[in-house]
Formats: structure tokens, C-alpha cells, sequence
């Protein structure tokens, strides 16, 4: 079974620039979470998904950051405009909706100088 | 909200000690289960080992195991003859059944001494 296929791995940007993410769950996942990693610490979810539909965004900053999945499969994550405090890992996971089968892509480390 | 905290920042074991990781957490849900994930370097969340709240046997993978205290709202990682490839951040985590959200703890460095 392929994993959760993240890119880029990772990406420099100066602060006021747009950067974009992309994630491809599992197939049949549907479910799928963007979480942001600072450095030291837990990850913090972001948003969720339920196929193509936003479970939860209460955590995600709306007037810089915004996420769509098209079609219930893949997933884009942006963010325009950049500040230094988003410098952080960004991971995407998907599941099957339950506590089973939660499964991490390796990130997209963000460094914005 | 639920809350997941790991008071131990870092912690070190020689190689093949045990070392155990604390965590606590908090919820009001009766439907939940409880995660140790770790991750190396390379930044992947490798799942280490799963329980469930409803479950009193405490879970157990090879060299890991944990102890599943309920009503103190603890769970614990215990790792068995520690190798060099079991240096990582360890993250504990919680996830509830009612909207299928995995919340974090803050993690534990491991260092494994040769």
C-alpha cells in the first residue's frame, strides 16, 4: 500500500511570498488532516477534511492560510503571505474516519526568511 | 478540549536499559483511544504502538509496552532493552471518536547512549 505522498519536501521563501503544499492521501482515505509542527513541538491540526468537506478549521489562521481538496482525494494547502512565525514542519495524514489505518506523510519543512 | 502533556522535554537510557516516557491527557469523551508515535529525523510519525480506552489489558509491541492508568488519566511508554535506533522525539497522542481528531502532546526527546 503506497503511504501519504507529500511535496515539496522542502522550501525556502521569503516572508510576504505565497507558498503552496501538496498532499496525496491513501487511497480510499477519506479523511485527511494538514497539521503545522514548529520546531520543539506536537503537531497542531490545522484542518480536516471528510472527503471534500471541512470537518474542522477552528485552528487554521483564514486570513493568510487556505486548503481545498478537490474531488475528496487530493489536497493543496496554502499560504499567502508568508510570515517567519510559519516557518514550521507541515504534515498531512489520512485515515479511514476512524482510529485505525492514521497514517503520516513525511512533511514539507518551510523555512521563511 | 482535550489535552495531551508530556512533562519529561528529553530523557536518555543507555543502550539495552529501559527507559520509561511519561504522558498524561485529558478528556470527557468515553470513546477514545491513546497513541505513542515516534519521529526520527526524517520527520515521518511512525505509529509505536495503539490503545484502547475501553480496553483494561495494557497494549503491547515487541520491546514496547505501556501502562494504561484510567482513572489517573496516564499512559506511559515503557521501552525494553533500548537500542540505538530508538533515539527519536516520542509523541504522546490522544484521539476521540466524536469528530476523529488526534491531539498531541508536546513530545520527549530520547537519547540512547551506545
Amino acid at each position: 500500500e503506497a503511504g501519504v505522498a507529500q511535496s515539496p519536501r522542502y522550501k525556502i521563501i521569503e516572508k510576504r511570498q505565497s507558498v503552496a503544499f501538496w498532499c496525496n492521501p491513501i487511497s480510499g482515505h477519506a479523511t485527511l488532516y494538514w497539521y503545522q509542527q514548529i520546531l520543539g513541538q506536537g503537531p497542531k491540526l490545522l484542518i480536516q477534511f471528510q472527503n471534500n468537506g471541512v470537518v474542522d478549521d477552528s485552528q487554521l489562521p483564514k486570513d493568510r492560510f487556505s486548503a481545498e481538496r478537490l474531488k475528496g482525494v487530493d489536497s493543496t494547502l496554502k499560504i499567502q503571505p508568508a510570515k517567519l512565525e510559519d516557518s514550521a514542519v507541515y504534515l498531512c495524514a489520512s485515515s479511514w474516519g476512524t482510529a485505525y489505518g492514521y497514517t503520516f506523510g513525511s512533511g514539507t519543512r518551510l523555512t521563511v526568511v | 478540549a482535550q489535552t495531551v502533556t508530556q512533562s519529561q522535554p528529553e530523557m536518555s537510557v543507555q543502550e539495552a536499559e529501559t527507559v520509561t516516557l511519561s504522558c498524561t491527557y485529558d478528556t470527557s469523551e468515553s470513546d477514545y483511544y491513546l497513541f505513542w508515535y515516534k519521529q526520527p529525523p526524517s520527520r515521518q510519525m511512525i505509529l509505536v504502538i495503539r490503545q484502547e480506552a475501553y480496553k483494561q489489558q495494557n497494549a503491547t509491541e515487541n520491546r514496547f509496552s505501556v501502562n494504561f492508568q484510567k482513572a489517573a488519566k496516564s499512559f506511559s511508554l515503557k521501552i525494553s532493552d533500548s537500542q540505538l535506533g530508538d533515539a527519536a522525539m516520542y509523541f504522546c497522542a490522544c484521539w476521540k471518536g466524536s469528530n476523529y481528531k488526534l491531539t498531541f502532546g508536546k513530545g520527549t526527546l530520547l537519547t540512547v547512549n551506545p
